[in-house]
């Protein structure tokens, strides 16, 4: 059974950087391709962006000149950068398995964006 | 990518059926048999209920079912129980893309 676990910074201030890493238990990053979600207060989710098991990428074009997706094969894990927050990125980050459909979700992190 | 609609809110007594409805376009919904639904507790990790439009992942009761016209796909619960009191969402792949609804309150009443 696959786990996953979100983890980094729960305060981020404006127009910095917020980084989160996803760790992958349970199976290998080079078995599934992988995504980042991320649920806004009081707001549906929405997809950030993937990172293929080939290591390929794909993001959501609302959100591409300022996310990236990298991930550290040695450690098994997956890492979310997003570039010039704003308040607006305040939100729950999950890391999940699938592009098509996700079978694996992590708990979930709060991020929030502020001074 | 536009967010698929679903309505906010929906509602019914334990041992009715309720159907949740999810719109997208032809570039999503209707252009992929990719449809899934998740379940959401508050504070726990959204759970697989169906993908691929109407199959069920091991574990999950068949009084949830899933189907699909055109742009719109729809999510029925059967036989409501008390623990079915979620949040519900749909999700469409898209061209190597994701899209979500904005998700669905069901109260149990």
């Amino acid at each position: 059974q696959v786990q996953l676990q979100e983890s980094g910074p729960g305060l981020v201030k404006p127009s910095e950087t917020l980084s989160l890493t996803c760790s992958i238990s349970g199976g290998s990053f080079s078995d599934y391709n992988w995504i980042w979600i991320r649920q806004p207060p009081g707001r549906g989710l929405e997809w950030i962006g993937s990172i293929f098991k080939s290591g390929s990428n794909n993001y959501n074009a609302s959100l591409k000149s300022r996310v990236t997706i990298s991930v550290d094969m040695s450690r098994n894990q997956f890492s979310l950068r997003l570039t010039s927050v704003t308040a607006a990125d305040t939100a729950v980050y999950y890391c999940a398995e699938g592009v098509r459909w996700s079978d694996y979700w992590g708990q979930g992190t709060l991020v929030t964006v502020s001074s | 990518q536009s967010a698929l609609t679903q309505p906010p809110s929906a509602s019914g007594s334990p041992g009715q059926s309720v159907t949740i409805s999810c719109t997208g376009t032809s570039s999503d919904v209707a252009d992929y048999k990719f449809v899934s639904w998740y379940q959401h507790h508050p504070g726990k990790a959204p759970k697989l209920m169906i993908s691929e439009v109407n199959k069920r992942p091991s574990g999950v009761p068949d009084r949830f079912s899933g189907s699909q016209s055109g742009n719109t796909a729809s999510l029925t619960v059967s036989g409501l129980q008390a623990e079915d009191e979620a949040d519900y969402y749909c999700s469409s792949y898209s061209d190597n893309n994701r899209v979500f609804g904005g998700g669905t309150k069901l109260t149990v009443l």
